[in-house]
């Protein structure tokens, strides 16, 4: 099974600030990485597919990056609505695995 | 645009068996090639990949939960369906079903998830 670590586990930070959340995978993946967003109470909602493709309606804050097995994702300006869990997820091989999340609180 | 929608018991007593129905809406299954899929994540955890089924009736589960995972497919009620026998507290988790395109099994769709219980 492909251990996927997020890094940090939770980050305060102001609104406008840059932020960084990376995922590392546990062997290498190729692209197959790809990153939710999920607010309090809610369903996880898709941001980046296959390392750095943005879906469709997210803010372009939002980027990914890498390959293998470390990757990053990448908030500009930062906004108080972006205070939430952010997953990765590895499509590479079975079983699908998830990290275990990175929390962000927005001060 | 497809919606999903979870439904099934809330709580579930030590032992039995955990089942849950995933309502699409907004199109019929067979609109799409898409893995129907299970997922679930305990109060305050990470999620977990529970496993998928495609319109053909085939599937793949977490090995984890092979043994006690069911999951199946009615094309005429235009839904899919979780089973989990033998539950135990580790079992409470709040449940989502969710569809991803064949071939690349990324998740763009979400139901709002279904919380369920195992206590006595």
């Amino acid at each position: 099974e492909i251990v996927l670590t997020q890094s940090p586990d939770f980050q305060s930070v102001t609104p406008k600030e840059k932020v960084t959340i990376t995922c590392r995978a546990s062997q290498s993946i190729g692209t197959h990485l790809h990153w939710y967003q999920q607010k309090p109470n809610q369903s996880p909602e898709l941001l980046i597919k296959y390392a750095s493709e943005s879906m469709s309606g997210v803010p372009s804050r939002f980027s990914g990056s890498g390959s293998g097995t470390d990757f990053t994702l990448t908030i500009n300006s930062l906004e108080a609505e972006d205070a939430a869990a952010y997953y990765c997820h590895q499509s590479s091989s079975f079983p699908f695995t998830f990290g275990q999340g990175t929390r962000l609180e927005i001060k | 645009q497809q919606q999903l929608q979870e439904s099934g018991s809330g709580l579930v007593r030590p032992s039995q068996t955990l089942s849950l129905t995933c309502t699409v809406s907004g199109g019929p299954l067979s609109s799409g090639d898409y893995a129907w899929s299970w997922l679930r994540q305990p109060p305050g955890k990470a999620l977990e990949w529970i496993g998928y089924i495609y319109l053909s009736g085939s599937y793949y589960k977490n090995p984890s939960l092979e043994s006690r995972v069911t999951i199946s497919i009615d094309r005429s009620k235009n839904e899919f369906s979780l089973s989990l026998t033998s539950v135990t507290a580790a079992d409470t988790a709040v449940y989502f079903c969710a569809r991803a395109p064949s071939g690349s099994v990324y998740y763009d769709t979400w139901g709002q998830g279904a919380l369920v219980t195992v206590s006595s």
